[in-house]
């Protein structure tokens, strides 16, 4: 068990529809990082949080847009959702910046059926 | 950009049998290399981490050295049991925002 909690852990919806997905991070990990795993795509990184604020961004569409609460808990919501969302969507959390050095931490996912 | 190309699966093998598979990354500077495990079902996990060249690895019995000559960090193990069967990812680290992760190497162990 890694400490990184997701909910929920199965999601299935409909095209165009809005989904928000859910992580809380290990005791004192200040980063939350989100990240989608497709089959065709590999694991792709989306958006890391840092202390509630944006930190760098990867492969995020505009569809797609996520925070980190005070409480450092942190929300990806997914809107308009297509078929090709359909996928793994893990949370990961580490203690620092985000530095290369950094161990990430990752939460078991959440898997999102789009039909 | 960074890449990370690790050996394509899946891979087959009998119990005690040795295991490697290979990774070889591209990236600009000095990038952290990791290995990590996802058994069914679950979330990645680290399975061992190398940050700068000759560095090594290991956990669980598994090694792997960082070669910047070859930029490699392939990952070995004198002798897997079946409950190494997984999915082995490489991974590299730039700072913020930029890790990249390979395609990931199906394991299975036969008894």
């Amino acid at each position: 068990d890694s400490g990184v909690t997701q909910t929920p852990k199965h999601l299935i919806t409909a095209t165009g529809q809005r989904v928000t997905l859910r992580c809380s991070p290990r005791s004192g990990d200040l980063s939350v990082y989100w990240y989608q795993q497709s089959l065709d795509q590999g694991l792709q990184f989306l958006i890391q949080y840092y202390n509630g604020e944006e930190r760098a961004k990867g492969n995020i569409l505009e569809r797609f847009s996520a925070q980190q609460f005070p409480d450092l808990h942190s929300e990806l919501n997914l809107s308009s959702l297509e078929l090709g969302d359909s996928a793994l969507y893990f949370c990961a959390s580490s203690g620092g910046l985000g530095t290369r050095t950094d161990t990430q931490y990752f939460g078991p996912g959440t898997r999102l059926t789009v039909l | 950009g960074n890449s990370v190309t690790q050996m394509e699966g899946p891979v087959t093998l009998s119990e005690e049998a040795f295991l490697t598979i290979n990774c070889t990354y591209t990236a600009t500077g000095y990038p952290s290399l990791f290995w990590y495990v996802q058994y069914p079902g679950e979330g990645l996990q680290l399975l061992l981490k190398a940050t700068k060249a000759d560095d090594k690895g290991s956990n669980k019995g598994f090694e792997a050295t960082y070669r910047k000559e070859t930029t490699s960090f392939h990952l070995e193990k004198g002798s897997v049991q079946v409950s190494d069967s997984a999915v082995y990812f490489c991974a590299l680290s730039a700072g913020a925002g930029k890790s990249t992760f390979g395609d990931g190497t199906t394991l299975t162990v036969k008894p």
